[in-house]
Order: C-alpha cells, then structure tokens, then sequence
C-alpha cells in the first residue's frame, strides 16, 4: 500500500480481555516497529523487528504483551489480560532497510486502545 | 539511555511570527537528532534530521533545525507561521547502534490568526 496501514483504529477492551493490534508495513520494509503513546506523551518503544527476527523487545512493559512478524511482512501486536494501564495509543512504524532508526521512519495513524 | 527534553509544552504564535521549538537532547556521543510532526488523526511524519552532515538541517514546509552540540541543543525553527503549521511536534533521538528512538513528550503547536 500507499502507506503504514494499522488495524483497527480504536478498540476498546474490558479489562481481562485479550486484544490483537494489526499493522500493514509499506511493501518492502525491512525494519518495523512498535511504540506505545501514552496520553500527553512521546512515543516509547516497545519492538523491533528486522523482517521476520525480533531483534529488540526490550521495550515490551510484560510478558502480557508479544508482538510478531511471521513472514516478514505484516506484523501483529497481541496484549493478554488486558490491564487499565494499557490504554495508550500503539504506533507502528516502517523503514526501507535494516539500519534501524537512522533511517526515515513511516508511521500508522495508530490504534487507540482504551480498557475499562 | 538517550533522553530528549522539550521545553513547553504548548506553544502559541501569531500567524506570520516566528516559530521556535526547544529540543534538548542528553548523551555521551553526537547522536541523530529528528524532528517529527503528527497533524490531528495523522502518523507522525519526518520533518527533518540531522546526521552529522551540517549542523544547519533544512526540512520539509520551510521548517529547519540547528545542531549546537555546546549547548545539547537540536531547536526548531520556522520564519513565519502558517495556520496550516498547527500540529504536535516531536524531537527524538537515536544512537549509532542499536534499535531505539527516544521521543520528547512533544510541543503542541497552535497558531493564531
């Protein structure tokens, strides 16, 4: 596609609901990532993949969250037990090659995810 | 860690004013510094980055940004103020290695008619 495409927009979860994020990579990327945005703040990181390997998930908050990358291409983002804390908005982010950051990043308007 | 500091968090300016956002960046070595601009209902978007190239980085929308490594300071800049400006800018920073982009926690941008 065009663009960083990410599903659904908004999801909203009861709390102990398990909940998947989906995010469409420009054809081609090799480099992806997921942010979490918390209410009134920047982006922090949560993973990163360099086509199909996760080479950095140090950023996930819990073993609740896991994120993959199967087939290079489209990757999801799955929160288990879902706890209020969780509500943020969740970006993903593509670039061209595998230099990681230094490269230009194409972002997803984000999926909103709110828990009661 | 890499931290990035922006000052203000909202920013008000007259349309035609100059427009000045304030990026303070920590870390040991010269790392890359980006500006990064998210419009309402928007994914964030590149304004600009600095490499180590020139330190007077020009980006998109008439918008550019000074690397000054005295001061840790990587600020924005733009002539004069278009309403279409009005957005929530970001400053981040990245290192030679690794994975990670540090984030300031943003500048809301409002511009006044």
């Amino acid at each position: 596609g065009a663009g960083v495409s990410q599903s659904p927009r908004y999801k909203v979860a009861k709390r102990g609901q398990d909940v998947a994020l989906r995010c469409d990579p420009i054809s081609g990327h090799v480099s992806l990532f997921w942010y979490q945005q918390a209410l009134g703040q920047g982006p922090e990181f949560l993973t990163y993949f360099q086509n199909e390997a996760q080479l950095d998930k140090s950023g996930l908050p819990s073993d609740r969250f896991f994120a993959e990358r199967p087939e290079g291409s489209v990757s999801t983002l799955k929160i288990q037990r879902t706890q209020q804390e969780d509500s943020a908005v969740y970006l993903c982010a593509s670039s061209l090659d595998g230099a990681g950051p230094r490269e230009k990043l194409f972002f997803g308007s984000g999926t909103q995810l709110s828990v009661l | 860690a890499q931290s990035v500091t922006q000052l203000g968090s909202h920013v008000s300016v007259s349309e035609g004013a100059l427009v000045l956002l304030r990026c303070n960046y920590s870390s040991s070595v010269p790392p890359y510094l980006f500006w990064y601009v998210q419009y309402p209902n928007q994914g964030l978007q590149l304004l600009l980055k600095y490499t180590s190239a020139a330190t007077l980085v020009k980006g998109i929308n008439g918008f550019e940004a000074e690397f000054k490594k005295s001061e840790t300071s990587f600020h924005l800049t733009k002539p004069s103020a278009h309403m279409s400006d009005a957005a929530e800018y970001f400053c981040a920073v990245s290192e030679n290695t690794g994975n990670q982009f540090y984030f300031g926690t943003g500048t809301s941008l409002t511009v006044i008619p």
